[in-house]
């Protein structure tokens, strides 16, 4: 079958790095995306990664390798706004996106 | 100016009754669809609707039926609401290439009593 695995919660301090990591097991695969979604709202695109590598954007920055079926998404500086959650989600060969729960990101100061 | 819009944002309804979710979209995007955000927080696909046609409809109640009146809008409705149907109801929509993300409205806490 197909599995999105993604630890369910997270704790980090205020100006440190957090990475968090996401294993996929797809029928075929075309992407792989992430998601923010703060407590009571919808979720929003932060990257998408089809090839092998690391994308940077700003403070956060998403990794993946395809032969291992592994991304991590990785926040730097963290701001007491980047609590939230983080949804790891991977396209199967149908384009359908198949999604994790989610990791909790709980940022103390 | 607003790019994915639905409402009600909350709804509380009994057992029995039949409800609608509205959504539209101002992006000119070619797909939208439905999402169910149950208390374990996964994100499960419903439909999808592109130009008009349904290209998604996974194994969700027959109770519940998407309407397209165009490219902009799709709604929800449910028929027969049970206690299993409370969650939050997303609708998004996206440009319908791979790499296109989705966009997603702000949400319906659909609450059945």
């Amino acid at each position: 079958g197909q599995n999105i695995d993604q630890p369910t919660e997270m704790t980090a301090t205020e100006g440190a790095i957090v990475q968090i990591n996401c294993t996929y097991q797809t029928s075929g695969f075309n992407g792989l995306f992430w998601y923010q979604q703060h407590a009571g709202e919808a979720p929003t695109f932060l990257s998408y990664n089809v090839l092998d590598g690391l994308e940077e954007k700003g403070r956060f920055s998403s990794f993946l390798s395809r032969s291992k079926g592994y991304s991590y998404l990785l926040l730097k500086e963290l701001q007491m706004k980047d609590s939230a959650s983080y949804l790891c989600a991977a396209m199967d060969s149908n384009y359908q996106l198949i999604w994790g729960a989610g990791t909790k990101l709980i940022i103390k100061p | 100016d607003t790019a994915v819009s639905q409402t009600p944002k909350y709804l509380v309804t009994q057992m029995g009754n039949d409800k609608s979710i509205k959504c539209e979209q101002n992006l000119g995007h070619d797909t939208m669809y439905w999402y169910k955000q149950d208390s374990k927080k996964f994100l499960k696909i419903m439909f999808s609707y592109n130009n008009k046609e349904l290209i998604i409809n996974e194994t969700v109640p027959n109770r519940f039926s998407p309407k397209s009146p165009d490219k902009a809008h799709l709604n929800l409705h449910i028929n027969s609401l049970e206690l299993g149907d409370s969650a939050v109801y997303f609708c998004a929509s996206s440009q319908g290439e791979e790499s296109s993300p989705l966009h997603f409205g702000n949400g319906t806490r659909l609450t059945v009593t």
